[in-house]
């Protein structure tokens, strides 16, 4: 049972354009939202996280928006550069030591 | 974030054999978690460690097939026994480190087995 879905599955952006990658997620009880950026060859990196009290937590050109009652969340990636190609997953949990849902991933390129 | 060293890095493996993975984490945790990442999807949960205890086992993964080890608060070890081709992915580990550090990974196992 697929709870988190991720989208768009793979994303060309041009150089100082913005990203944006979304997720859907189905259990009401998740109060935990990580994203992850993954380089390959390597395990994947917290990138920013946001728990349900806010809507939105920036932490320098990323940005998670967070919509409780549509059960979505939504990464932004501003001024997006050639090193931010990576793939990116967004994940969920009860929080408290219980285990990471992750999205399907998206494959993120950056053009010059 | 948490700091966790996982090793091996990479390995090539007969089919039959067995591979034994180990994450040593920076801090003590209650919690461990072994995932599994196959080539160009996404990760997996195999099993969560607890100190003490019996590793518990999501569907589709058996004990017999991953045993898991859990002495203490900062090690665990993975084993992936009787390997087949189709074992061929990358495994990692994670720990969540509380609310300010949040959950991390070990850089990962990639395994192919032969």
């Amino acid at each position: 049972q697929q709870q988190v879905k991720q989208s768009p599955q793979s994303l060309i952006v041009q150089k100082g354009g913005i990203s944006i990658i979304n997720c859907a997620y189905e259990n009401t009880a998740f109060d935990y939202f990580p994203w992850y950026q993954q380089f390959p060859g390597k395990g994947p990196a917290l990138l920013i996280a946001i728990r349900p009290d806010v809507s939105e937590k920036k932490e320098g050109r990323f940005t998670i928006s967070f919509n409780k009652s549509a059960k979505q969340f939504s990464l932004h990636i501003m001024d997006s550069q050639p090193g931010d190609s990576a793939t990116y997953f967004c994940a969920a949990s009860k929080g408290g030591n219980e285990k990471l849902t992750f999205g399907t991933g998206t494959r993120l390129t950056i053009i010059p | 974030s948490a700091v966790i060293s996982q090793k091996p890095s990479r390995d090539i493996c007969q089919r039959g054999t067995s591979l034994t993975i180990q994450c040593q984490v920076d801090s003590q945790v209650t919690m461990m978690f072994w995932y599994r990442q196959q080539p160009g999807q996404s990760l997996t949960l195999i099993a969560t460690a607890n100190q003490g205890s019996e590793a518990t086992y999501e569907s589709g993964f058996v004990i017999d097939k991953f045993p898991i080890s859990r002495p203490n608060l900062t090690f665990s070890t993975l084993t992936v026994s009787n390997m087949s081709p189709e074992d061929s992915s990358i495994y990692l580990c994670s720990v969540d480190a509380g609310r300010v550090r949040g959950y991390t990974f070990g850089s990962g196992t990639r395994l192919t087995v032969v």
